[in-house]
């Protein structure tokens, strides 16, 4: 299996622009995982689905960012517009369900916002 | 979520044990301590998980004590490869785990 794999690995956009995101799991992973890393705050997680249904995305800073899934091989997260404070590393992982802790990382997604 | 403490960094030479340590005193009974490592520009990849006393595999030792409040991560002679920030998490029941800002482990030749 290839991983978790995202797309694109890098992008720089501009103020106000929109941002999307891209995530493939690892096939037969049942749940799914947006973080947000940066020096100051650390590893965050913004959103996690189950079988596709968003549980808990108390961690979405605010309504500018949106996450979907609509199958079990695809997510995407998006900005929506974009600002500065949104630079960061966005890593999405997936785990293979039950009470597992074992989540898989993707390569991340380094985002700069100008 | 039960929070956990850990030092922001430490040096250690290659060839040596490391003993990483975490404090987390509101352990819940269902919490699972686990324990993650990351490479510069990589994602965090899963090294060991345990719910009490010792676990091994092949990359690392965890020691859990009784109460459960803290753990010691234990990695066998390092190397300069093990450089990278380690975290320690606990979680109960679902699949959220809090990161933090982790360990910072510099190996030194």
């Amino acid at each position: 299996d290839a991983g978790v794999i995202q797309s694109p690995r890098h992008e720089v956009t501009e103020m106000g622009q929109e941002v999307t995101l891209r995530c493939k799991p690892i096939s037969g992973h049942n749940s799914l995982f947006w973080y947000r890393q940066t020096m100051m705050r650390g590893l965050e997680l913004l959103i996690y689905f189950n079988n596709n249904v968003p549980i808990d995305d108390s961690g979405m800073p605010e309504d500018r960012f949106s996450a979907k899934m609509p199958n079990a091989s695809f997510s995407t997260l998006k900005i929506q517009p974009s600002e500065p404070r949104d630079s960061a590393v966005y890593f999405c992982a997936s785990v293979e369900g039950g009470a597992s802790y074992e989540q898989y990382f993707g390569p991340g997604t380094r985002l700069t916002v100008t | 979520l039960a929070k956990t403490t850990q030092p922001i960094s430490m040096d250690s030479y290659e060839g040596q044990e490391v003993n990483i340590t975490c404090s987390h005193n509101n352990i819940a009974t269902n919490d699972y301590i686990t324990w993650y490592q990351q490479f510069p520009s990589q994602g965090p990849r899963f090294i060991i998980q345990g719910y009490k006393t010792k676990v091994t595999n092949e990359v690392a030792s965890l020691f859990i004590p009784a109460d459960r409040k803290s753990s010691t991560l234990s990695l066998p002679r390092v190397s300069l490869s093990d450089t990278a920030v380690y975290y320690c998490l606990v979680a109960g029941g679902n699949n959220r785990l809090a990161f933090g800002k982790g360990n910072q482990v510099v190996v030194i030749p």
